[in-house]
């Protein structure tokens, strides 16, 4: 059964980039596309863009030019860089597979980091 | 961007009760509509794909129906480990995006 894990640094400086690592486990990266979703507190989730195993990225236009997606198929995980942060990124951030065949779905999703944009 | 709408925001109902939720997008995504329950704290479960797919291994209770613009989510008789907030999302257009959530209260 396929596991993801979000890991990385839970406090970010504003104008700091953000870092965080998906880890998959029980299954391999390849094949998938890999999902990050974001939930500030109190607040709806907001798509933040994928990324294909081959490399292709898809971002979220309201984000794009802040957003890097990668993918690490040696190390089966994908990495997500939100650069120039503000207070308005502090948010719970989830990694999700999406399955693609005739329709588009997430599943499974990580437990989710908490990242807080503070001096 | 495709905007979705749920409703209610929120819901109070009891063990046993059958509930609805409703979702509808501002343009057609015939059947690319998914349906997630997200407990506090914990990962996002995938409950239905494709507008009225069964994820396998979720509950017989939960079903899932619509095209087009208008969907729901019926509960047929909720049980205690329901209770939690409610996503709809769709996957026709990216950005996906996703209903502003139903919390499901006792």
């Amino acid at each position: 059964q396929v596991q993801l894990q979000e890991s990385g640094p839970g406090l970010v400086k504003p104008s700091e980039t953000l870092s965080l690592t998906c880890s998959v486990s029980g299954g391999s990266i390849s094949g998938y596309y890999w999902n990050w979703i974001r939930q500030p507190p109190g607040k709806g989730l907001e798509w933040i863009g994928y990324i294909y195993s081959s490399g292709i990225t898809n971002y979220n236009p309201s984000l794009k030019s802040r957003v890097t997606i990668s993918v690490d198929t040696s190390k089966n995980h994908c990495s997500l860089k939100l650069s120039s942060v503000t207070a308005a990124d502090t948010a719970v951030y989830y990694c999700a597979r999406m399955y693609s065949t005739s329709s588009y779905w997430l599943d499974p999703w990580g437990q989710g980091a908490l990242v807080t944009v503070s001096s | 961007d495709i905007q979705m709408t749920q409703s209610p925001s929120s819901l109070s109902a009891s063990e046993g009760d059958r509930v609805t939720i409703t979702c509808r997008a501002s343009q057609s995504i015939t059947t690319y509509l998914n349906w997630y329950q997200h407990k506090p704290g914990k990962a996002p479960k995938l409950l239905i794909y494709a507008a009225s797919s069964l994820k396998s291994g979720v509950p017989s209770r939960f079903s899932g129906s619509g095209s087009g613009t208008d969907f729901t989510l019926t509960i047929s008789s909720l049980q205690p480990e329901d209770f939690a907030t409610y996503y709809c999302q769709q996957s026709d257009n990216t950005p996906y995006t996703f209903g502003q959530g139903t919390k499901l209260e006792i």
